[in-house]
């Protein structure tokens, strides 16, 4: 069981590349979402997922695009990265959006956009 | 909307000292509250939620928090802290239907 795994580790982009940080979990948690990780400004989520198909926005999605086409996948896109983008990125997975369900968080995956 | 605020930021002790951190929230409805703990070059993981019952909540490693609702507060202690105890620790709370939210975090660096 390896809970939820992210990659890549580390990545360097430059400005108006794209990319794909990928994420997968192997507890058939039905509910998964992506944050990112600013000094000073805590996890903040971009999207999310309550279950294969079905994706929605979180606090600061623009820039980014995700889709869920299995349970167990939730990659999420940088279309056009920005040095904005800079940052911590970590996936996380749980039963239920509902309440007191404990989320699962990934490795992360810190992003430097030049 | 619910927020969810931690006034210290960078918190120093001494290995034996106590902790308190601060964990204020708004939110007008039923919430549950979660300590998560990242320590350095790891990812999160829960140290304590509270979501109903008892107000006062023992999670891992020796750490509690107090739900003091008039106070919209979830402050999480601990009697004696060791060195492996430095981390960031993040509160986070969400109301019923509502997705979770994150304070800004508190840095805690514990001195042998």
């Amino acid at each position: 069981n390896a809970g939820v795994t992210q990659t890549p580790k580390f990545q360097v982009l430059k400005t108006g590349q794209s990319m794909t940080l990928q994420c997968a979990q192997d507890m058939n948690h039905e509910y998964m979402s992506w944050y990112r990780q600013d000094p000073g400004m805590g996890l903040r989520l971009i999207h999310y997922s309550v279950g294969a198909g079905i994706t929605d926005q979180g606090e600061v999605p623009n820039g980014y695009n995700v889709s869920r086409s299995t349970t167990e996948d939730f990659p999420l896109r940088l279309l056009l990265a920005a040095p904005s983008q800079t940052s911590v990125y970590f996936c996380a997975s749980s039963t239920d959006r509902g309440p007191g369900h404990e989320q699962f968080f990934g490795p992360g995956t810190r992003l430097t956009v030049l | 909307a619910q927020s969810v605020s931690q006034h210290n930021h960078h918190v120093i002790l001494s290995e034996a000292a106590s902790l308190e951190l601060g964990c204020n929230y708004s939110y007008g409805g039923t919430v549950n509250l979660f300590w998560y703990v990242q320590y350095p070059g790891q990812h999160l993981q829960l140290l304590l939620k509270y979501f109903s019952g008892d107000p006062l909540v023992k999670g891992i490693k020796g750490f509690e928090a107090e739900f003091i609702k008039s106070k919209f507060s979830f402050n999480l202690r601990k009697p004696s802290v060791q060195w492996s105890d430095t981390a960031e620790y993040f509160c986070a709370v969400n109301g019923a239907y509502e997705k979770l939210t994150f304070g800004t975090g508190t840095r805690l660096t514990i001195i042998p």
